[in-house]
């Protein structure tokens, strides 16, 4: 399977930019890149993906390494709501013989100042 | 639409009780999957299945079963619970494809003393 390298933690203060970094050395050229954001008590939700070209959202935007082994997951502007663990994922091609073992590792806790 | 529901929200079992978690989606998704959380770690991929009636492992699946039998449900399953499975539970679904973004459910919080 191929992995995700994140920082333990990240500290921020609110109304300034965050860059959350991931390095996936071991990616493979049709692996998505996704990000998932875990808010306290509840559920992971979606934030961004992509493959190859840099993307923006509403919640972020993601810039891809012109190798792709690695990204990094911007917020714009940190408010206190988005104090959460960010996960960086992987995702195989539904014929890759790793498509569904979708596995999330330890995640970034990002903490935001006020 | 209602996402992924996961029911129950809240169990509490006894060692050697058996029980099985429903996951239900109404998105029409044929990836879906169960994971498992312990206070302060990361999610752990226990089963998934990429479409009705298949399954697979993931990296924690001794102690737990699961069914597809409809493509809207993916039933998780411990047929005699350990205190090692305290835990909570998410179930999440996608579409096919790498693009496929995952929904989650709200967890559901599983003490088994």
């Amino acid at each position: 399977d191929a992995k995700t390298t994140q920082p333990n933690s990240m500290e921020s203060n609110e109304e300034e930019p965050v860059h959350l970094p991931c390095n996936h050395s071991t990616i493979s050229g049709t692996d998505y890149i996704h990000w998932y954001r875990q808010l306290p008590s509840q559920g992971p939700e979606y934030v961004i993906h992509g493959l190859t070209s840099n993307v923006n959202n509403r919640m972020a935007s993601l810039a891809i390494a012109e190798d792709r082994k690695s990204s990094t997951l911007i917020l714009h502007r940190a408010t206190l709501r988005d104090a959460a663990v960010y996960y960086c994922i992987l995702r195989e091609g539904a014929g890759g013989t790793s498509y569904g073992k979708l596995t999330f590792g330890q995640g970034t806790i990002l903490t935001v100042h006020p | 639409n209602a996402g992924v529901t996961q029911t129950p929200k809240f169990q509490v079992l006894k060692t050697g009780q058996s029980m099985t978690l429903q996951c239900a989606q109404d998105m029409n998704h044929e990836y879906m999957s169960w994971y498992r959380q312990d206070p302060g770690m990361g999610l752990r991929l226990i089963h998934y299945s990429v479409g009705e009636g298949t399954t697979a492992k993931g990296e924690v699946p001794d102690g737990y079963n699961v069914s597809r039998l409809k493509k809207q449900n993916f039933l998780l399953g411990l047929e005699s619970a350990a205190p090692s499975q305290t835990s909570v539970y998410f179930c999440a679904s996608s579409y096919s494809g790498q693009g496929g973004k995952l929904f989650f459910g709200s967890g559901t919080q599983l003490s088994v003393l």
